[in-house]
């Protein structure tokens, strides 16, 4: 079935460093959405994907949508420490006929402060 | 604060034991998803309302697992004869059905334990 493949699973950040994560899939999705989740609360959408080459920016963050259709990349720029937390990847559940709503999630990336 | 709002936030249970949990999605949303999360994973989809009509089941949701949309509004989730296996985070999560692409809003959840 439709799996995504986060990588890498976790990392350490420095205030200002640049963040790179990525989201792989062997099966093709037609959007692609990333997550932000902080511990005790449920998942906030960051960036949306609608087409393959697409780039799009929020903030500092950024995320392209493959030209395969089989992976998505999240960009962030200048980490800040409120930049911690988990960062999914999610696209939906090809269905025919199913909900758009009906996501598969990654594993997830998880960004924690260098000590 | 008319975000997506999960009561309770906490429930602990014994095995056997049935729990319900509710979900009051953002007003005007007219489509409502249950979604589990255990820990260390991303979230899986259970189930999907559009209004009061349950459209999509997943094969997580095993005959234990009942969810209702009464009136179109708020909806819950009940878990009979629960088992330690159920111990997760429930996620509902929202969207406005008549706009294309509508993201998903996600709640805070609701935390089982199972002893």
């Amino acid at each position: 079935g439709q799996q995504l493949n986060q990588s890498p699973q976790s990392m350490f950040i420095q205030e200002g460093e640049d963040v790179s994560m990525n989201c792989t899939s062997s099966s093709i999705f037609n959007t692609w959405l990333w997550y932000k989740q902080d511990p005790g609360e449920g998942p906030v959408l960051l960036i949306a994907l609608y087409k393959a080459g697409e780039l799009t920016s929020n903030g500092r963050l950024t995320a392209q949508f493959g030209i395969t259709r089989k992976d998505s990349f999240l960009n962030i720029s200048a980490s800040i420490p409120s930049d911690v937390g988990i960062y999914f990847c999610a696209g939906p559940r090809l269905n025919y006929g199913g909900s758009q709503g009906n996501l598969i999630f990654g594993k997830g990336t998880k960004l924690s402060v260098k000590p | 604060d008319t975000g997506v709002s999960q009561n309770p936030r906490h429930k602990i249970t014994k095995r056997g034991q049935n729990v319900t949990f509710r979900c009051d999605p953002i007003s005007e949303h007219n489509r409502l998803y249950w979604y589990r999360q255990t820990l260390g994973q991303g979230p899986e989809f259970l189930t999907y309302f559009q209004n009061e009509a349950q459209l999509e089941k997943s094969r997580l949701l095993s005959d234990r697992f009942s969810a209702e949309r009464p009136k179109g509004s708020f909806s819950t989730l009940e878990i009979q004869r629960t088992e330690q296996g159920d111990s997760a985070m429930y996620l509902c999560a929202s969207s406005l059905g008549r706009v294309i692409n509508s993201p998903l809003h996600f709640g805070n959840g609701t935390r089982l334990t199972v002893t």
